[in-house]
């Protein structure tokens, strides 16, 4: 089964660039969604297929994907923005298609 | 205003059945594909099930398949999850998910409800 790899933690002070990565065996080929999830609250929807935003989430979130590695890019880190973060592919390399979460990665605000 | 509203949750014995509801508000029902997704205590996000807008696509995780089973009534804005057999490791909280678009490779979940707790214990 298709796995997908995030780093546990991601640390920044305010202000600065938080990068969280999310590798997966050429998952530059694949559609990847990105979700911010605050303790207590479901998660929301921050970055779908690839770079687009839903509206009503700050410009300040990007995405990019290309060869094994996925990339959510957050400018300009709020102390809001402190949560877990998840990225999501399809995986449909078998002949039923399974939705892939990573593992998460807890973006802390210092 | 979209609006995902689980219930039937609560404490089971392992082994027996718990059915899961999601009325949805808010958006065309009937045009989505619409998940599962349940999150173990202090754990990560795992896709459960998802069903296409018609119940024409279904999906199941490993973990789950031969278990459970999604279905959908389109005439109530609802969403189901039938769980048998459960085990210790069902305990978790049960979100119901809404498809961006539709069921397969690419789509992602666009609206999340507040979830449902499933607690399996003796």
């Amino acid at each position: 089964s298709y796995v997908l790899t995030q780093p546990p933690s991601v640390s920044v002070a305010p202000g600065q660039t938080a990068r969280i990565t999310c590798g997966g065996n050429n998952i530059g080929s694949k559609s990847v969604h990105w979700y911010q999830q605050k303790p207590g609250q479901a998660p929301v929807l921050v970055v779908y297929d690839d770079s687009d935003r839903p509206s009503g989430i700050p410009e300040r979130f990007s995405g990019s994907n290309s060869g094994n590695t996925a990339t959510l890019t957050i400018s300009r880190v709020e102390a809001g923005d402190e949560a877990d973060y998840y990225c999501q592919v399809w995986d449909s390399s078998s002949d039923h298609p399974d939705v892939v979460f990573g593992g998460g990665t807890k973006l802390t605000v210092l | 205003e979209v609006q995902l509203v689980e219930s039937g949750g609560g404490l089971v014995q392992p082994g027996r059945s718990l059915r899961l509801s999601c009325a949805a508000s808010g958006f065309t029902f009937d045009d989505y594909a619409m998940h599962w997704v349940r999150q173990a205590p202090g754990k990560g996000l795992e896709w459960v099930s998802g069903i296409s807008w018609n119940s024409g696509s279904i999906g199941y995780a490993d973990s789950v398949k031969g278990r459970f089973t999604i279905s959908r009534d389109n005439a109530k804005n609802s969403l189901y999850l039938q769980m048998n057999s459960l085990r210790a490791e069902d305990t978790a909280l049960y979100y119901c998910a809404k498809g961006r678009n539709y069921y397969g490779s690419g789509s992602c979940f666009d609206y999340w409800g507040q979830g449902t707790l499933v607690t399996v214990s003796s």
